[in-house]
C-alpha cells in the first residue's frame, strides 16, 4: 500500500549538533507537510511544502521536497533542548487536493544537554 | 484565545461499553478531523468532515461514528465494536475545505479494559 517511510526512528544528539530526519514516499506526492510533537503533546503544524525541489527555511529549521517529490527532508542547525521531540512527515496518496494524509511513524530526537 | 477543545485529556471505560470523546473549535475552520495515535506509531485518519452534516471516513473508521451538526462540534463516537480502542486521539482542524490538518487539539487518552 502507500507508504511513508522516515529515517531514523530515534536520533540522540549532543546540543549544538545538528539533526536530519529523512522522509520517502512510495509514489509522487502533491505536496508533503511537517509536524512536530513534544512529548506528552499533541502535532503542531510546521510546515507544507508544494513544489520541486523547494527549500524553505524557518529559523534553525530547513525544510526540502525532492525533484522527483517522493523525498523530504527536515533539517535542525545547532540542535537546543526545546527542539526535543518527534518529528513527522504526512503526504497526501489521494492526489492534488486530497485531505486524507498519510504520516510516517515519526523520527524522535531527543537532544543531550 | 482560539483553539481546539478536546475532553475529557483522560478517559477510562469498561470493554463493551460505547463512549463519545468531544471536539469543539472556535476557530471558525470548515474542515474537521479525527486521527489515532498508537505508541510509537503515526496518526491514522479515522473520519473527516469538510461541511456541516457531511463526513468522510478514513482509513480505519470500522468501530468508529462522528457527526457534525455544528461547524464548531465534531464528536467521534467509540463503539463497543472496535476491536483495539485504546489510544490517543486527536482532533485537528483546517482553515478551508481539502486542506490539511493545520490545527490540533490537545486530545483524549482512552483506556479501555
Amino acid at each position: 500500500g502507500q507508504q511513508v517511510m522516515q529515517i531514523p526512528q530515534y536520533q540522540h544528539v549532543q546540543e549544538g549538533e545538528d539533526f536530519t530526519t529523512y522522509c520517502n514516499s512510495s509514489t509522487t506526492l502533491s505536496n508533503i507537510q511537517w509536524y512536530k510533537q513534544r512529548p506528552g503533546g499533541h502535532p503542531v503544524f510546521l510546515i507544507q511544502l508544494v513544489k520541486s525541489g523547494e527549500v524553505k527555511k524557518q529559523k534553525r529549521l530547513t525544510f526540502q521536497f525532492g525533484e522527483a517529490k517522493k523525498n523530504s527532508s527536515l533539517h535542525i542547525t545547532a540542535t537546543q533542548t526545546t527542539d526535543v521531540g518527534t518529528y513527522f512527515c504526512a503526504g497526501p496518496f489521494g492526489g492534488a487536493g486530497s485531505y486524507q494524509l498519510t504520516f510516517g511513524k515519526g523520527t524522535k530526537l531527543s537532544v543531550i544537554p | 484565545d482560539g483553539g481546539i477543545t478536546q475532553s475529557p485529556k483522560y478517559l477510562f471505560r469498561k470493554e463493551g461499553q460505547n463512549v463519545t470523546l468531544s471536539c469543539e473549535q472556535n476557530l471558525n475552520h470548515d474542515a474537521m478531523y479525527w486521527y489515532r495515535q498508537d505508541p510509537g506509531q503515526g496518526l491514522r485518519l479515522i473520519y473527516y468532515s469538510q461541511i456541516v452534516n457531511d463526513f468522510q471516513k478514513g482509513d480505519i473508521a470500522e468501530g468508529y461514528s462522528v457527526s457534525r451538526e455544528k461547524k464548531e462540534s465534531f464528536p467521534l463516537t467509540v463503539t463497543s465494536a472496535q476491536k483495539n480502542p485504546t489510544a490517543f486521539y486527536l482532533c485537528a482542524s483546517s482553515t478551508r475545505q481539502g486542506a490539511s490538518p493545520e490545527y490540533f487539539g490537545p486530545g483524549t487518552r482512552l483506556t479501555v479494559t
